[in-house]
């Protein structure tokens, strides 16, 4: 099945603890991408991905950090959360940017608690 | 930048009833446009995208959405609504064969029964 999926689904961690959220997909898709989702602000993209080892800041990149090795993966690093990090965090990922043919498919929803 | 604006945040029909969801957004070239839903619980569907040619764009589900360019709208309809379409719904637009995505912050819509 052709699917994003994310780990954790939830995680409640205190401030300054180092964590990642994997994000894998598995349609070969070329373009990944981040996204925060915060009551009546939509989803902000954190940062994006075109292909391996070509990452980019999406609008709110501050505290994230992100890695492109292998094509499928596509981790979110927070170095050091703080409690604004709350949030639903989304993984994306399409064939390639936001052309006619290509839809963006979401993965399930990190929840994020930051103490 | 370019934004996205859905100015209505909450919205309450009874089943039958018909639907328009507002969005507008800021940029003035060639931009592509989508509606997402997303259903309690779920993640992120796309109901239907608009890139070029005919303006009413039909997608899943009976939804439909026009993009009246002087405007700089992109509003989803339906005629009539089912206790099922409720979830909330976002707005999206992108540049032409750009690489970043900028949402509108949302409508939750509420069908009752």
């Amino acid at each position: 099945e052709a699917q994003v999926t994310q780990n954790p689904r939830y995680l409640i961690t205190v401030t300054g603890k180092k964590l990642t959220v994997t994000c894998s997909q598995n349609m070969n898709h070329e373009y990944m991408s981040w996204y925060r989702q915060d009551p009546g602000l939509g989803l902000r993209q954190i940062y994006y991905s075109m292909n391996v080892e070509v990452t980019d800041k999406g609008d709110v990149p501050e505290g994230y950090k992100v890695s492109r090795k292998e094509k499928r993966n596509f981790p979110l690093i927070l170095e050091s959360p703080s409690p604004n990090q709350t949030s639903l965090y989304f993984c994306a990922s399409s064939q390639a940017g936001w052309s006619a043919y290509n839809e963006q498919f979401f993965g399930p929803g990190t929840r994020l608690t930051v103490l | 930048a370019q934004s996205v604006s859905q100015h209505n945040h909450h919205v309450i029909l009874s089943e039958a009833a018909s639907l328009e969801l507002g969005c507008n957004y800021s940029y003035g070239g060639t931009v592509n446009l989508f509606w997402y839903v997303q259903y309690p619980g779920q993640h992120l569907q796309l109901l239907l995208k608009y890139f070029s040619g005919d303006p009413l764009v039909k997608g899943i589900k009976g939804f439909e959405a026009e993009f009246i360019k002087s405007k700089f709208s992109f509003n989803l309809r339906k005629p009539s609504v089912q206790w099922s379409d409720t979830a909330e719904y976002f707005c999206a637009v992108t540049k032409n064969a750009g690489n970043m995505l900028t949402f509108g912050g949302g409508t939750r819509l509420m069908v009752k029964p």
